[in-house]
C-alpha cells in the first residue's frame, strides 16, 4: 500500500499570506496525485488533479506541483474561505489511498 | 447538473445490519465508478471500495475486505454500501464519489452519518 504524508499537520497563517502544503508518497506515482479541500460540514472538493491540473472552477491562487514521491499545494493568497482541511490522494496503485491531511487555520 | 444525492442518517445497535446509497443524477451512470470513503469522527478520509456499474467490476480496499459489500442497481442509478453486521467502531460519516475512469473523485455526496451504538 503506498502510504501518503502530508506536511505540517497544522498551517495556521493570516489571510494574504502564502500556504505551502507537502505531500510524499512512500513509492513513486508519477504525477498521479490529487488534491482535496474539506471544509467543516462539508464534503470533500476535488481542487487539483494529477498533480497540477485545476479542477473545474478552481481558483488561479491554488497551484499543484510535484512528481515521483514529492508534491505540494500552494494557495498563493489565502482567502477567508480557504481555510480548512486540505487531503492528497494518489490514483497510481490500489488500494487508493489519502493523506491524514493539513488543517490551514487562521493564525 | 451532476448530483449524488445519499440517503439520510442511520442509528443502529451493535450486530445489526444496515444498506446505504447513493443515487446519481444529471450524467450517465454506468459509465463512471461510485467509490465510497469513511470519515471516522474527527478523522481524514479513507477509501474502502469502488463500483463500476457498466460492468459490476469491484474493487476493495483490503482494510474494507469482507467488512463491507457494494452494490449498484443502473434501473436506478444508484449505488449501495451495505453491512451485515455493524459494530461500533463503524460509527463514521460515509461519502459516495463519482470517478471517471481511473482518474480521480469529481464530485461526491452530501455523506451518510451513520451511528452504531448500544
Amino acid at each position: 500500500e503506498i502510504v501518503l504524508t502530508q506536511s505540517p499537520a497544522t498551517l495556521s497563517l493570516s489571510a494574504g499570506e502564502r500556504a505551502t502544503l507537502s505531500c510524499r508518497a512512500s513509492q513513486s506515482i508519477g504525477v498521479l496525485l490529487a488534491w482535496y479541500q474539506q471544509k467543516p460540514g462539508q464534503s470533500p472538493r476535488l481542487l487539483i488533479y494529477d498533480a497540477s491540473i485545476r479542477a473545474t472552477g478552481i481558483p488561479a491562487r491554488f497551484s499543484g506541483s510535484g512528481s515521483g514521491t514529492d508534491f505540494t499545494l500552494t494557495i498563493s493568497s489565502l482567502e477567508p474561505e480557504d481555510f480548512a482541511v486540505y487531503y492528497c490522494q494518489q490514483r497510481s496503485k490500489w488500494p487508493l489511498t489519502f493523506g491524514g491531511g493539513t488543517k490551514v487555520e487562521i493564525k | 447538473e451532476v448530483q449524488l444525492v445519499q440517503s439520510g442518517t442511520e442509528v443502529k445497535e451493535p450486530g445489526e445490519s444496515l444498506k446505504i446509497s447513493c443515487q446519481g443524477s444529471g450524467y450517465n451512470f454506468p459509465s463512471y465508478g461510485i467509490a465510497w470513503v469513511r470519515q471516522m469522527p474527527g478523522k481524514g478520509l479513507e477509501w474502502m471500495a469502488i463500483i463500476y456499474p457498466r460492468n459490476s467490476d469491484i474493487r476493495y480496499s483490503p482494510s474494507f475486505q469482507g467488512q463491507v459489500t457494494v452494490s449498484a442497481d443502473r434501473s436506478i442509478s444508484t449505488a449501495y454500501l451495505q453491512w451485515s453486521r455493524l459494530r461500533a467502531s463503524d460509527t463514521a460519516m460515509y461519502y459516495c464519489a463519482r470517478r471517471d475512469g481511473d482518474y480521480f473523485f469529481d464530485f461526491w455526496g452530501q455523506g451518510t452519518l451513520v451511528t452504531v451504538s448500544s
